[in-house]
């Protein structure tokens, strides 16, 4: 089945310990990208990555990195994860078009709820 | 930034009766998606429009898409309990390298 995973689904942590939010895509898609939802924002993006080792900020990068080794995965790094990181977060993939990534619809993961104490 | 703008922002209907929402933008896309959010799951993609097209359907939904306006709307008829949701727009805006921008939703409640 096509899909994009990600783990885990809940974390609960504490402020300054480092955790990685795995995603991984089936698809061999070539765009990634990791969003935030929170209630009243809506979904922002933190980063993206076209290819291997191509990664770009989103609009919300600050207190995230992310890495592209390998084509189907795209790691969220939180190196001191802090209160306000505490949101719904999403991997989405997509082939990437003529037109860039938005010319076809994006698949997304189930989410990882993150609340950081 | 949020480019697209949902209206209403909660939607409250029987069963079998038709939803509709609007989403408005500012700048010129390439593409408008609608996608489905179900209660703290993920995102599924719905529908894309291309701007050049005006109409499309998919089941029981329709979405129209006007750039002179710069607006869509998204009908879903004969409304089941199963369709209640959050609906997104999403554009891909020519000036942000076609990089999806999501809306803040539409909660629709369908009541059985």
């Amino acid at each position: 089945e096509a899909q994009v995973t990600q783990n885990p689904r809940y974390l609960i942590t504490v402020t300054g310990k480092k955790l990685t939010v795995t995603c991984s895509q089936n698809m061999n898609h070539e765009y990634m990208s990791w969003y935030r939802q929170d209630p009243g924002l809506g979904l922002r993006q933190i980063y993206y990555s076209m290819n291997v080792e191509v990664t770009d900020k989103g609009d919300v990068p600050e207190g995230y990195k992310v890495s592209r080794k390998e084509k189907r995965n795209f790691p969220l790094i939180l190196e001191s994860p802090s209160p306000n990181q505490t949101s719904l977060y999403f991997c989405a993939s997509s082939l990437l078009g003529r037109g860039g990534a938005g010319a076809y619809g994006y698949t997304f993961g189930s989410g990882t709820r993150l609340t950081v104490v | 930034s949020q480019q697209g703008e949902e209206d209403p922002q909660a939607l409250s209907i029987q069963e079998g009766e038709n939803a509709t929402m609007n989403c408005s933008y500012k700048t010129s896309i390439n593409n408008l998606q609608w996608y489905r959010q179900n209660s703290g799951r993920g995102l599924v993609h719905l529908i894309l429009i291309r701007s050049n097209e005006r109409e499309k359907h998919s089941g029981r939904l329709r979405v129209t898409l006007d750039t002179s306006k710069k607006s869509s709307s998204l009908l879903i008829t004969a409304s089941r309990a199963a369709d209640t949701a959050s609906y997104f727009c999403a554009t891909a805006a020519r000036t942000a390298g076609n990089k999806l921008t999501f809306g803040g939703g539409t909660r629709v409640l369908v009541k059985p």
